[in-house]
């Protein structure tokens, strides 16, 4: 099983900065299969970015998604007040898996 | 529009068994694999299996392998997940989702609203 780790757990940060979120995978992936997700309190998530840098049908452009390998980033370029909260990483391989999250609070 | 409809929620016991409903309608149901994720309280995302409704094919997380079983009923566009031998670490949000594979890629573009299922004695 492909295991992916986000990081920071926490960022603390105030609407305007920017935000880069780390998603690395326990071993090589095709960057094809990288999808990333935003949810929010007593919501279902939303797909944001799916092969790790196209954004989702809606998805304005300060989001953006990159990497390759082992290394992906989630990065939103001025943190708008609606953009504060959790953020996931999935890997839509044979068996899928998800990160463990990354949560954007107001600093 | 695409919507996924769950089932509401449910109260089980340990032991017990849970079958999810998820009814889909604003596309064609077995054109597109429906997986099924969940989330305990507080918790992050669980992965826990998908099925493909035009086939009936299945793939299930390891961990959830015996004791989960993946339908779907393809004259009502109904997908549905059952649980088997409950335990209290299985009361979760359930939550199906559609997903969809573009040229750059595979996403979960659409969920449903999630199903509480509680697993107390």
């Amino acid at each position: 099983e492909i295991v992916l780790t986000q990081s920071p757990g926490t960022l603390s940060l105030s609407p305007g900065e920017r935000a880069t979120l780390s998603c690395r995978a326990s071993q090589s992936i095709s960057s094809y299969y990288l999808a990333w997700y935003q949810q929010k309190p007593g919501q279902a998530p939303r797909l944001l970015i799916y092969g790790a840098s196209s954004r989702a049908t809606g998805i304005p452009d300060r989001f953006s998604g990159g990497g390759s390998g082992t290394d992906f980033t989630l990065t939103i370029s001025r943190l708008e007040p609606e953009d504060f909260a959790v953020y996931y990483c999935q890997q839509y391989g044979s068996s899928p898996t998800f990160g463990q999250g990354t949560k954007v609070e107001i600093k | 529009q695409v919507q996924l409809v769950q089932s509401g929620a449910e109260v089980k016991k340990p032991g017990a068994s849970v079958k999810v409903s998820c009814k889909a309608s604003g596309y064609t149901f077995t054109d597109y694999y429906m997986h099924w994720v969940r989330q305990a309280p507080g918790q992050g995302l669980e992965w826990m299996g998908w099925i493909d409704p035009n086939s009936g094919g299945t793939n299930y997380a390891q961990r959830f392998q015996g004791r989960v079983t993946m339908t779907r009923d393809t004259s009502i566009s109904t997908a549905y997940m059952e649980l088997n031998r409950l335990r209290s670490d299985d009361t979760a949000i359930y939550y199906c989702a559609r997903v969809i594979v573009l040229l750059a890629g595979p996403g979960l573009d659409y969920w449903g609203q999630g199903t509480l299922v509680t697993v107390s004695s």
